[in-house]
């Protein structure tokens, strides 16, 4: 069983500039959850993807954005990237529905300069 | 809306001590609660969780938890730490037991001394 890997794991930005985080689901898995987490923070959830499609999004700007592939890999992207955006970013993937809990990857840490 | 609330950024334990740490719930609805550890540079691990069943759950590693409604806690113990359970914990808590979104603690770093 292929577990949830995302990439890159480290990654230095400018100020302005733009990323894409790329993750792969666990073998099965059909939603993904991404999760932004600040230095000394527990995570914060940012949006999930269903059946491609942005399925619950918390409380993070437009310029956050997400595509999920019909193999159930997920990009995120963050335009104009600010300071405050530093962080560890954090996918899970889990079933639609399912009773199975999030199963986590071991994220992406952006640093904006 | 929901929110946890983790009492104390930083425990320490000597090794073979009692393990708690301590997390309170704020829930509208009948709550799913989650015990996440984080070792540095990786994600989140799930330790265990509660979905109503038992209101002790028993999880890896030799952890478990007791759901008390009244108290409206959801405290993570361990009779007997080890060094190599010194790690991040996070309690967490959602509407439902799969997938919708996780609502995090934020976190007690846990030491364990020799």
């Amino acid at each position: 069983e292929t577990g949830v890997t995302q990439s890159p794991t480290h990654l230095i930005k400018t100020r302005g500039q733009q990323v894409t985080l790329r993750c792969s689901s666990q073998s099965g898995h059909n939603t993904v959850s991404w999760y932004q987490q600040a230095l000394g923070q527990g995570p914060q959830f940012i949006f999930q993807y269903y059946r491609e499609e942005e399925n619950g999004r918390g409380n993070f700007p437009p310029r956050f954005s997400g595509l999920q592939f019909p193999n159930y890999s997920s990009e995120l992207n963050v335009n104009a990237l600010e300071l405050d955006d530093s962080a560890l970013y954090l996918c899970a993937s889990s079933v639609w529905q399912g009773v199975s809990p999030l199963h986590f990857g071991n994220g992406t840490r952006l640093t904006v300069t | 809306a929901q929110s946890v609330t983790q009492l104390g950024s930083h425990v320490s334990v000597s090794e073979g001590a009692l393990v708690l740490l301590r997390c309170n719930y704020s829930s509208s609805v009948p709550p799913y609660l989650f015990w996440y550890v984080q070792y540095p540079n990786q994600g989140l691990q799930l330790l265990l969780k509660y979905t109503s069943a038992a209101t002790l759950v028993k999880g890896i590693n030799g952890f478990e938890a007791e759901f008390k409604k009244s108290e409206t806690s959801f405290h993570l113990t361990k009779p007997s730490a080890h060094m190599s359970d010194a790690a991040e914990y996070f309690c967490a808590v959602s509407r439902n037991s799969g997938n919708t979104p996780l609502v995090f603690g934020k976190g007690t770093r846990l030491s364990v001394i020799a």
